[in-house]
């Protein structure tokens, strides 16, 4: 089964300081995209940062950045000078391709408390 | 100008109703999709059409049915409406084969 597990069900950090939240994902494919997105308490989906796997320099935007490790299959999430804005859920996601369908399957999540 | 719209934003009802909930893409997108986010925050995807063609049913029971008039449409109606249908549904949208879904604002549906 091909599946995306995020390890830490709720993460905090002081506001300026670095956080890293963790996610691994299970795949047969050589080529495929993954995702972080964020969901604040407004409950929209934002995505935050995508990268395609046969590209081996690691995605940044900005305050955010990956460290994708294709043979550990790993795919972590590193958030720079925290700011309050940046609570909310965080869920990584992979695009499953299976018999010319797409569909995005996603981890658990995880919860990033913000603190002053 | 909302990319992906859906409508209502929240819905109440009783056991037993059937409602529905509607989306809109105007990204010129060929795929849309319908995504269940449970209480526990856990997001699994139900249908997706591509150009108007269901690809993806993923056995969600039958009292669940999409239809897609046009390839910017996709809507979700649900019959006999159950406590464990309360959940908030997710309606996306993407271009085939560029992985990135672009979501609406979800429907928060509460069956009392």
């Amino acid at each position: 089964a091909q599946t995306v597990t995020q390890s830490q069900p709720e993460m905090s950090v002081q506001e300026a300081e670095t956080v890293t939240l963790s996610c691994t994902y299970d795949t047969s494919e050589s080529d495929y995209y993954l995702f972080w997105y964020k969901q604040p308490p407004s409950r929209q989906m934002i995505l935050v940062i995508r990268q395609e796997a046969y590209k081996q320099q690691n995605a940044t935007e900005n305050r955010f950045s990956v460290n994708f490790q294709k043979a550990a299959k790993s795919f972590s999430l590193k958030i720079s000078d925290s700011q309050l804005g940046d609570a909310a859920m965080y869920f990584c996601a992979y695009v499953l391709t299976q018999g010319g369908s797409e569909k995005l399957v996603f981890g658990k999540g995880t919860k990033l408390t913000v603190n002053p | 100008d909302t990319a992906v719209s859906q409508t209502p934003k929240y819905l109440v009802t009783q056991m037993g109703n059937d409602k529905s909930i509607k989306c809109e893409q105007n990204l010129g997108h060929d795929t849309m999709y319908w995504y269940k986010q449970d209480s526990k925050k856990f997001l699994k995807i139900m249908f997706s059409y591509n150009n108007k063609e269901l690809i993806i049913n993923e056995t969600v029971p039958n009292r669940f049915s999409p239809k897609s008039p046009d390839k910017a449409h996709l809507n979700l109606h649900i019959n006999s409406l159950e406590l464990g249908d309360s959940a908030v549904y997710f309606c996306a949208s993407s271009h085939r084969g560029a992985g990135e879904l672009f979501f609406g604002e979800g429907s928060r549906l509460t069956v009392l």
